[in-house]
């Protein structure tokens, strides 16, 4: 069965660092998305992105965030200089379509330690 | 932000007998719920989902009913297996609003008791 997958499970970072995670949604997929799961929390939505642009984005999503789609396989997600309470499970998900009623297939998630 | 509440952190359960999770929601414009379990470690993993059309929707051992009057959801596991021991994740979205994003509750984890 198709998954999506990420990498790295786990990336621990000293803030002010740029890191990047990476995503490969499931192929057939044209809908893209970035959730977080800080300690304790909820999962956040933070971006969407459909044709090699943002569709939607949170508050959380301010301008150390940026996402690209490098190539036909890949999806990441940059955060330029990493804080603290970025710290969180970093999830990728994707969908066949949205506007309508369609599923999001999530990764297993990057884990996210900004020290 | 409380759009999406699962007021019951845990649940615990005998195997072979009904689960009940439940989920509550304020947005008027949520029209398409989902139900998501997940592993620790794991990424949330989908289940099955509701359109707001509809009251009711099975998949096998699962069922999702919707009351739009009450903004009540709940997810009916039977029978319960100590495979379903998970935390389970209620979702929504404005869909045909246009907007793609899920909003999610806190979970509710549950307890299958062999």
């Amino acid at each position: 069965e198709p998954e999506v997958t990420q990498t790295p499970s786990h990336q621990v970072t000293q803030m002010g660092q740029e890191v990047i995670l990476r995503c490969v949604p499931i192929s057939n997929h044209l809908y893209f998305y970035w959730y977080r799961q800080i300690l304790g929390q909820k999962v956040e939505f933070l971006v969407s992105f459909y044709n090699n642009e943002i569709s939607e984005k949170s508050e959380i999503f301010d301008d150390q965030f940026s996402v690209e789609r490098p190539d036909g396989s890949n999806f990441t997600l940059k955060i330029r200089s990493t804080k603290l309470e970025d710290s969180a499970m970093y999830f990728c998900a994707s969908s066949e379509w949205a506007g309508g009623p369609y599923e999001q297939y999530f990764g297993p998630g990057t884990r996210l330690t900004v020290t | 932000d409380q759009q999406v509440k699962q007021n019951s952190p845990s649940l615990s359960v005998q195997e072979g007998r009904i689960s009940i999770l439940n989920c509550d929601y304020t947005n008027s414009m949520f029209d398409y719920f989902l139900w998501y379990k997940k592993y620790p470690a794991e990424g949330p993993t989908f289940l099955i989902s509701i359109s707001s059309i509809k009251d009711k929707n099975e998949d096998g051992r699962f069922t999702v009913f919707l009351n739009k009057s009450a903004k009540h959801l709940s997810l009916h596991i039977v029978p319960s297996q100590p495979g379903d021991s998970a935390v389970y994740f209620c979702a929504a979205s404005a869909a045909q609003g246009g907007s793609e994003k899920l909003v999610f509750g806190k979970g509710t984890k549950l307890t299958v008791n062999p």
